[in-house]
């Protein structure tokens, strides 16, 4: 079925980097573009980035820019989101989100990965 | 940035009985290919989000019919018919239009 499996819990200090990675199966990698969205404790959701795996076009939050590289490995079908000089504000639950290009959404969703700065 | 607000921040419900949230954004969401890329999320508590509908009242694959969407332009609404226990969590649009995508800021449905 169509899937994405995201990477463990990590604990980072801060002013470090944190890698997260989205391993998808089930479809065709490069004709759906990956997001990546955070969401802090008790918070709402907060949109980072988003990345095509056909080309690697990127477009990122201005509130992240020079801190956030996403990136995709088309040979696994995995993307990955790089959060560098980490701050006690990035606690958070970071997800992947396959977006369909004809609609636009957010059809399919990583189970989320816990980032704790601390 | 196009700015997503919910109404209303909370929506205490009673089972079986309907329940109606809005969103308004900043500015209208009609793409220049002519669609409108404004979608429902529904998170329970505990999981990722789960896409309820798109392109503002098409509903996703495996979601009740309950669930309807409607709107246009700026304001946009997600109507449960029928309120179940399941359907409890938090509710945001999202606007995927043009970059950066924003989220509004959720409503929380409770029993």
């Amino acid at each position: 079925q169509v899937q994405l499996v995201q990477s463990e819990t990590e604990v980072k200090k801060p002013g470090a980097s944190v890698k997260v990675s989205c391993k998808a199966s089930g479809y065709t990698f490069t004709t759906f573009g990956i997001n990546w969205v955070r969401q802090a404790p008790g918070q709402g959701l907060e949109w980072m980035g988003w990345i095509s795996p056909y080309n690697a076009n990127t477009h990122y939050a201005q509130s992240l820019q020079g801190r956030v590289t996403m990136t995709t490995d088309t040979s696994t079908s995995t993307a990955y989101m790089e959060l560098r000089s980490l701050r006690f504000d990035d606690t958070a639950v970071y997800y992947c989100a396959r977006e369909a290009q004809q609609s636009q959404a957010f059809d399919i969703w990583g189970q989320g990965t816990l980032v704790t700065v601390s | 940035d196009i700015v997503m607000t919910q109404t209303p921040l909370s929506s205490p419900v009673t089972l079986g009985q309907p329940a109606s949230i809005s969103c308004r954004s900043s500015q209208s969401l009609v793409h220049s290919d002519g669609n409108t890329y404004l979608s429902w999320l529904q998170q329970r508590p505990g999981q990722p989000p789960r896409l309820l509908i798109y392109k503002i009242s098409n509903r996703f694959s495996g979601v009740p019919d309950r669930f309807s969407g409607s709107g246009g332009g700026t304001d946009f609404t997600l109507k449960i018919s029928r309120v179940e226990a399941e359907d409890v969590g938090i509710y945001y649009c999202m606007q995927a239009t043009q970059f950066p995508h924003t989220f509004g800021g959720g409503t929380k449905v409770e029993i």
